[in-house]
């Protein structure tokens, strides 16, 4: 599975909007890009996927370049509530229930 | 449609011990999976299990066992209780289709005196 690379933490404010970009260079033909977010003492909770350009659901939009090497999460508005962990992975979407986390980001969001 | 339910969220155990914790996905849902999640390690892939078959298994000793029954329903296993087994242990279901997007459930809990 490629290997994700993330800040470590990011800080922002109420209403901002929030950009996490995750690095993977080494991503393969059929490997798609996925974000959780996690609130401690909790399991992840899936944000979004993609696999190429721009794909937005009612939470987020992930933009994807062309070489896919790289992805970003775009959070818009945050709030306080957005408080919280968020990871990128790569991998293959079907036929497997395996997820490889990394540290992810640690979004802190102040009034 | 109800949530991924675990069972018990919290346990309390001592060392050398065993400890069976349940996992039951979202109706429909075939594959299962286990993960850990501790303070130094972060979230770690135990094992997957799909239609009662062990699919995946990530790098855990032979003391973390797993098995999927007829109606979907997960168990793990830890024997022989180690401190460092303390932690929270997640499970999540999935339906494996092409967007295979992970349910987790709330956790349990483990903690070994």
């Amino acid at each position: 599975l490629a290997k994700t690379t993330q800040p470590i933490s990011m800080d922002s404010y109420e209403g901002q909007e929030v950009n996490i970009t995750c690095s993977h260079n080494n991503i393969a033909t059929n490997d798609y890009i996925t974000w959780y977010q996690q609130f401690p003492s909790q399991g992840p909770r899936f944000i979004i996927q993609g696999y190429k350009t721009k794909v937005t659901n009612e939470v987020a939009s992930l933009f994807i370049p062309a070489d896919r090497k790289s992805s970003t999460l775009s959070l818009p508005r945050v709030s306080l509530s957005d408080t919280a962990v968020y990871s990128c992975l790569v991998g293959l979407s079907s036929n497997t229930g395996k997820l490889i986390f990394g540290q992810g980001t640690t979004l802190q969001v102040k009034p | 449609k109800a949530g991924v339910t675990q069972t018990p969220r919290y346990l309390i155990k001592t060392r050398g011990q065993q400890v069976t914790l349940s996992c039951s996905p979202i109706s429909g849902h075939r594959s299962v999976s286990w993960y850990q999640q501790t303070p130094g390690q972060g979230l770690q892939f135990l094992f997957e299990y799909f239609s009662e078959t062990q699919r995946n298994k990530g790098n855990f000793p032979g003391r973390f066992s797993g098995r999927q029954f007829s109606n979907s329903r997960s168990e793990m296993n830890v024997s022989t209780l180690e401190l460092g087994d303390s932690a929270l242990y997640l499970c999540a279901s999935g339906s494996s289709g092409m967007d295979n997007e992970q349910f987790f459930g709330p956790g349990t809990r483990l903690t070994v005196l």
